[in-house]
């Protein structure tokens, strides 16, 4: 069974819409989750980190919610470029001291003009 | 900024074939991770170590070895490389909860 789970798994918006990407999970513990932006073939870098039981983060043009009773977040990208066609990726880390990470397989984003 | 490099970033072998991947982080982390990124799959952890000289197994370690030589690299190792290792890998380390991922290295095993 996946333990991460995102929605949708693609997405086409025109340049200068909004959209928000949906990650569900079921790892436990969840010590917190990161929302990561990968271009084609690239590494990942990362977006924002959520701790919190309850946790917002703004970070430009993309802000992120946290809910762990839910176990549910979402990351909302405003006023979409060309340049945020990517996979966003949610990941959920575990608190121990491995760092172990589970990984969802991700969200497609293209941004037309 | 974290740095974390890999090398090669393409390779290409036969099946059967001895590949080495490397990664150096310039960091001073203790841990270091190797995954695989697959279509229809989130990255899966194979390898990772917290330190020079230590190896612990990951989710799918099967084909593979790593070893860690020093604090800053991190090497894994396909003796007998087999077409479904054909994948995008890539290193990590880590300080904390944050993870810094390298470039990734494509390979193709034919």
């Amino acid at each position: 069974k996946t333990q991460v789970e995102q929605s949708p798994q693609s997405l086409v918006v025109r340049q200068g819409e909004n959209c928000v990407l949906q990650c569900n999970y079921s790892v436990t513990p969840d010590n917190h989750l990161r929302w990561f932006k990968q271009d084609t073939g690239k590494g990942l870098v990362s977006l924002t980190v959520l701790v919190d039981q309850k946790d917002k983060t703004s970070n430009g043009r993309y802000s992120a919610t946290l809910d762990k009773d839910a176990k549910h977040s979402t990351l909302h990208i405003t006023a979409t470029l060309l340049d945020d066609t990517a996979t966003y990726i949610c990941v959920v880390g575990a608190s121990t001291n491995t760092g172990k990470l589970t990984f969802g397989d991700g969200t497609v984003l293209t941004v037309k003009p | 900024e974290a740095a974390v490099t890999q090398s090669p970033r393409n390779k290409v072998t036969v099946t059967g074939g001895n590949v080495t991947l490397s990664c150096r982080q310039t960091n001073s982390h203790n841990y270091m991770y190797w995954y695989r990124q697959d279509t229809g799959h989130g990255l899966r952890l194979i390898h990772y170590s917290y330190g020079a000289g230590n190896l612990q197994i990951g989710d799918v370690p099967d084909g593979y070895k790593a070893t860690r030589t020093t604090q800053e690299d991190f090497f894994l190792l396909l003796e007998l490389a087999s077409p479904s290792q054909t994948s995008l890998y890539f290193c990590a380390s880590r300080t904390g909860y944050e993870q810094y991922f390298g470039p990734g290295t494509r390979l193709t095993v034919l």
